[in-house]
């Protein structure tokens, strides 16, 4: 069993609905949650991080975090075509010495 | 200016040959990371660094060799490449200052390798 598992996609969307990206986790010590963003060829970038069970909103996106089920999801709402890009979630333990686990990433397509 | 930079960007080398990639910060960060990625399996951790005297092996670091010159400075070799190593490289940074806070990384550029 992988140690961050998202489904690869891809992910179609037509613009302005809700993109949906899920993303479960094997180690139930683990505290940080992040989301990062890739264009293709380019490197990841942050959109945000959460370590609170529940919802975290920051614009057009909202993460949820739910720690009993092991799982961290990314909701994009009123998708735009430049939010085409592949979604990769990590995840950070407790200890100082932890490093942080990618998954393999979702790409997520929005249509017109 | 960018602050996690990374030399070169692209390069094409033959089986056997030496290389070294190099990447610099000016973030002011303990931590720095090597990463390799390939098409459908995501970022793969080669090393890692917490401080300058502070190097682990990751997931795959057979083949790679690193140097931490000093805390803005991590180096990354291949002392004989082979064509599987063909991938897009990243270094990235972070800055834990205890338990259980964030570990953000920032990545830089990336430095695409080609082995014939």
């Amino acid at each position: 069993q992988k140690e961050v598992e998202q489904n690869s996609g891809p992910l179609s969307v037509p613009e302005g609905a809700i993109a949906s990206l899920n993303c479960t986790y094997s180690d139930r010590g683990s505290q940080s949650f992040f989301w990062y963003r890739q264009y293709s060829g380019k490197s990841p970038e942050l959109i945000m991080f959460i370590y609170s069970n529940g919802d975290k909103e920051d614009g057009r996106f909202t993460a949820q975090l739910n720690k009993a089920s092991q799982y961290v999801s990314l909701l994009i709402r009123d998708s735009q075509p430049s939010d085409s890009a592949t979604y990769l979630c990590a995840v950070n333990g407790y200890s100082s010495a932890s490093k942080i686990i990618f998954g393999s990433g979702t790409r997520l397509s929005i249509r017109p | 200016d960018a602050d996690v930079t990374q030399t070169p960007r692209n390069r094409i080398t033959k089986t056997g040959k030496r290389i070294m990639l190099e990447c610099s910060q000016t973030k002011g960060h303990d931590r720095m990371y090597w990463y390799r990625q390939d098409p459908g399996l995501g970022l793969r951790l080669i090393y890692y660094s917490f401080d300058v005297k502070d190097i682990n092996k990751g997931e795959i670091s057979d083949g790679y060799s690193v140097s931490r010159q000093a805390q803005a400075k991590f180096s990354l070799s291949l002392e004989s490449a082979i064509p599987n190593q063909t991938a897009l490289y990243f270094c990235a940074t972070s800055d834990l200052k205890s338990a259980g806070s964030t570990d953000t990384q920032y990545f830089g550029p990336g430095t695409r390798l080609t082995v014939l």
